[in-house]
């Protein structure tokens, strides 16, 4: 089946630092997504794109999605502690109507 | 303002038993989903429906049965667990299943 390869697995930062993470997919999705999953808590839409090449921001996050439709990056800038948790991406599969997810980013903000 | 509720929140259980695990969503979504979440592997998908009386296979749906009488509740059922079906389980609804779903909190369930 589909995979999305989402890196890094896990990022130690700073507050106020700017934090990058990407995947990428053998196969082409025309939705990218990312979410994020706070402890003990089911995920939460941070950002949705839905054309090759839409770069669309929610506040300090950014992302993009990739010319070719097989990536997708999120920037997330000036980092504060409560960024912490775990960062998802997902890619929408036309056939099943149903998402395909990232392994996730662990974030980690030392105030 | 619910949103997707899931019951239990936490369970654990013994090789071989079986139990159902209850989503509830009062959005009048159509679409539901089950994911089970894994340390390192994300969400995987087990099984959905995109409507009242439908459900359907997802990627990981072997142990697996689900059933979907109502449009607001989808239920998951093991029928006889086994370790490896130690798992966060989350449930989730989509409106039109085309982009970003509300999420339930998860049951936390334990093999034994």
């Amino acid at each position: 089946g589909q995979q999305l390869n989402q890196s890094p697995q896990s990022m130690f930062i700073q507050e106020g630092e700017d934090v990058s993470m990407n995947c990428t997919s053998s196969s082409i999705f025309n939705t990218w997504l990312w979410y994020k999953q706070d402890p003990g808590e089911g995920p939460v839409l941070l950002i949705a794109l839905y054309k090759a090449g839409e770069l669309t921001s929610n506040g300090r996050l950014t992302a993009q999605f990739g010319i070719t439709r097989k990536d997708s990056f999120l920037n997330i800038s000036a980092s504060i502690p409560s960024d912490v948790g775990i960062y998802f991406c997902a890619g929408f599969d036309t056939g099943r109507r149903a998402l395909t997810f990232g392994s996730g980013t662990r974030l980690q903000v030392q105030p | 303002n619910a949103g997707v509720t899931q019951t239990p929140k936490f369970r654990v259980l013994k090789t071989g038993q079986s139990m159902t695990l209850l989503c509830a969503q009062d959005m009048n979504h159509e679409y539901m989903y089950w994911y089970r979440q894994d340390p390192g592997m994300g969400l995987r998908l087990i099984h959905y429906s995109v409507g009242e009386g439908t459900t359907a296979k997802g990627e990981v749906p072997d142990g697996y049965n689900v059933s979907r009488l109502k449009k607001q509740n989808f239920l998951l059922g093991l029928e006889s667990a086994a370790p490896s079906q130690t798992s966060v389980y989350f449930c989730a609804s989509s409106y039109t299943g085309d982009y970003g779903y509300t999420f339930g909190s998860g049951t936390r369930l334990t093999v034994v």
